[in-house]
């Protein structure tokens, strides 16, 4: 099946640096997402990715959809305390499984004051 | 507030057991998704719902069964319970069965022993 391999796998920053992640694919992806979860948290969507090579964002986030639509990157700017969780990409093939959402094993971020 | 409610929260219960999540999913939304999410694992896509009808399955166990019922709320059934099957289970809801941005309920915990 589709797997997707996201990097790293945690990140200890300090406050105020920047932060960048990604995540790449064995097959194609018609739609990337990025997605923060907290503690005792269900998934939060961040951002949203639809056509290759787009570029979108969302405050101090931007994402970008890889033009080859095998991969997809993540960076935050200025990272904040409140910044901490773990981060989540995931892909949408938009073939016979419109609803299927392939995760990967997410980034776990934690910001020193 | 994603506005998707999973209740109960915590799930304690002994191998072997039947137990029954339940998912309301926000005003208007007609599609509902299931996830599991493991340590090891992560979080895996099981079923999704469209309007009554089941539109796409993932990875879900034979011993774990799912329904729509006409108010759009949902019921995740899991059988025989395993030890493994200790989790949290998601439910997310969109507005439509392509729609990808799903809102994600807060989770059921769920503790096999």
């Amino acid at each position: 099946g589709q797997q997707l391999n996201q990097s790293p796998q945690s990140m200890f920053i300090q406050e105020g640096e920047d932060v960048s992640m990604n995540c790449t694919s064995s097959s194609i992806f018609n739609t990337w997402l990025w997605y923060k979860q907290e503690p005792g948290e269900g998934p939060v969507l961040l951002i949203a990715l639809y056509k290759a090579g787009e570029l979108t964002s969302n405050g101090r986030l931007t994402a970008q959809f890889g033009i080859t639509r095998k991969d997809s990157f993540l960076n935050i700017s200025a990272s904040i305390p409140s910044d901490v969780g773990i981060y989540f990409c995931a892909g949408l093939d938009g073939g016979t499984s419109y609803g299927k959402l392939t995760f990967g094993q997410g980034t776990i971020l934690t910001v020193h004051p | 507030d994603s506005g998707v409610t999973q209740t109960p929260k915590h799930l304690i219960t002994a191998t072997g057991q039947r137990v029954t999540l339940r998912c309301s999913p926000r005003s208007g939304d007609l599609s509902v998704y299931w996830y599991q999410q493991s340590l090891d694992q992560g979080l895996q896509f099981l079923i999704q719902y469209y309007n009554g009808e089941e539109r796409a399955k993932g990875n879900i166990l034979e011993r774990f069964s799912a329904q729509q019922f006409p108010d759009l709320h949902s019921e995740l059934n899991l059988s025989s319970l395993e030890l493994g099957d200790s989790a949290l289970y998601f439910c997310a809801s969109s507005l439509s069965w392509g729609n990808t941005e799903a809102f994600f309920g807060q989770g059921t915990r769920l503790t096999v022993v």
